[in-house]
């Protein structure tokens, strides 16, 4: 098993552009998840999906999207990216919720908007 | 409101020594607490977990914790450190009930070792 796999690793982007950060999980879990993590902020929840076809917001939704179309992928889309977007995006799933289940993480995607 | 709270920003600690990282929490019912940490360039791994039960809990890589409910506390633990073990450490709280089932974390603790 491969666990949850991210791509890109690294990207810039200029202020305004859009892109899409990628994220699979190979484990059947019903629960996937995005964060950013900013230093001394520690990890905060963006969105969040309980199963295809549904997701929710988390602490951080403004200047994101995401769709569950499928158990295994997650995307997450930035549109019109603004400084306040630089961070590193980690991906993570869990069988059931996060709560009081382990939560598997991807290695994360580092982003720079400049 | 629910919380974590890890006073410590940046930990050093000599190779060998033991080591304790604080972790408070704010939650109203029973909490389930975990500890995870994440390697540089890494994402995060699970350490230990607490649900109930036994209180003093034990992880991976020789790590413990305890739970200690009159202190709101969950504290991690080793008894040597190996330069292997830093890392940055997070606790967290497991927020659940009716449509919310998600961690939240705490700001994180960066432990440095010397040899």
């Amino acid at each position: 098993n491969a666990g949850v796999t991210q791509t890109p690793k690294f990207r810039i982007l200029k202020i305004g552009q859009s892109m899409t950060l990628q994220c699979t999980q190979d484990m059947n879990h019903n629960y996937m998840y995005w964060y950013r993590q900013d230093p001394g902020m520690g990890l905060k929840l963006i969105y969040y999906s309980v199963g295809a076809g549904i997701t929710d917001k988390g602490e951080v939704p403004n200047g994101y999207n995401v769709s569950r179309s499928t158990t295994e992928d997650f995307p997450l889309r930035l549109e019109l990216a603004a400084p306040s977007q630089t961070s590193v995006y980690f991906c993570a799933s869990s069988y059931e919720g996060a709560g009081d289940n382990e939560q598997f993480f991807g290695p994360g995607t580092r982003l720079t908007v400049l | 409101a629910q919380s974590v709270t890890q006073p410590d920003i940046h930990i050093t600690v000599s190779e060998g020594a033991s080591l304790e990282l604080r972790c408070n929490y704010s939650y109203g019912a029973t909490p389930y607490l975990f500890w995870y940490v994440q390697s540089p360039g890494q994402g995060l791994q699970l350490l230990l977990k607490y649900f109930s039960g036994d209180t003093l809990v034990q992880g991976i890589k020789g790590f413990e914790a305890e739970f200690k409910r009159s202190q709101s506390s969950f504290n991690l633990r080793k008894p040597s450190v190996h330069w292997s073990d830093a890392a940055e450490y997070f606790c967290a709280v497991g927020a659940r009930g009716g449509a919310t089932n998600k961690l939240i974390f705490g700001t994180g603790t960066l432990l440095a070792v010397q040899p």
